[in-house]
């Protein structure tokens, strides 16, 4: 089956400064790749996805590249704001014409933004 | 829309109790998810439905473990009889699925399961 590896566990980092998470995967198969957000005490969260006919998606300060011939994909977080505190999780499924597998999590990143 | 919703929220029970976690997904998905999060395991798939028929149950981790979707507003996760190691948050999960192009998972508030 899928095995998602994630790093770093804990990622410090100065408000306004970016921030990286890079996570690989070990199926070839999988092409559908999201990235979740969860607050303490909350559900999880999506803030961004890519499918693996993309290199790259980015959606305001928030960005995702996947190189799929390494099977590594990263989310990177610009201009962090207190409020980017948070564990982020990357995931991996297959996806096909009639719909998406179960999500293959990684072990999530505890993001903490210093003021 | 009300987004997936869970009951109950938390759920204190005994060791040897029976246990019985509800869904409602997101109205139009046909794809149901339960997934369990602890803090040594991580978040991880126990089975998924489509169309109410179950797709993959590999996840789940026993025989104590059973999940049923009756129809496609209404699905279960039971658990008989619990034990400590049970103890856990459960999160419900709903996506389009078929023709649609939107895989999105869409997660409910979850349920926080304390078996003593």
């Amino acid at each position: 089956g899928e095995n998602v590896e994630q790093h770093p566990s804990t990622l410090s980092v100065q408000e306004g400064d970016s921030a990286v998470i890079k996570c690989t995967y070990s199926d070839s198969a999988s092409n559908y790749f999201p990235w979740y957000k969860q607050e303490l005490g909350k559900r999880p969260q999506l803030i961004i996805d890519i499918r693996s006919n993309v290199g790259e998606k980015k959606d305001q300060r928030i960005a995702v590249t996947l190189n799929k011939t390494a099977k590594h994909f990263s989310l990177h977080i610009t201009e962090t704001q207190p409020e980017d505190s948070a564990v982020y999780f990357c995931a991996a499924s297959i996806v096909s014409g009639g719909g998406a597998d179960g999500l293959t999590f990684g072990k999530g990143t505890h993001l903490i933004i210093q003021p | 829309d009300a987004g997936v919703i869970q009951s109950p929220r938390h759920e204190v029970t005994e060791m040897g109790q029976e246990v019985t976690l509800r869904c409602k997904p997101i109205s139009g998905h046909d794809y149901l998810f339960w997934y369990r999060q602890t803090m040594m395991r991580g978040l991880e798939l126990l089975i998924y439905f489509n169309n109410n028929v179950p797709i993959d149950d590999s996840g789940m981790p026993e025989d104590r473990f059973s999940a049923k979707m009756p129809n496609a507003s209404f699905s279960t996760l039971k658990i008989q009889p619990s034990e400590p190691r049970d103890s856990a948050v459960y999160f419900c999960a709903s996506s389009l699925g078929g023709l649609a192009v939107e895989f999105k998972q869409y997660f409910g508030p979850g349920t926080r399961l304390t078996v003593t």
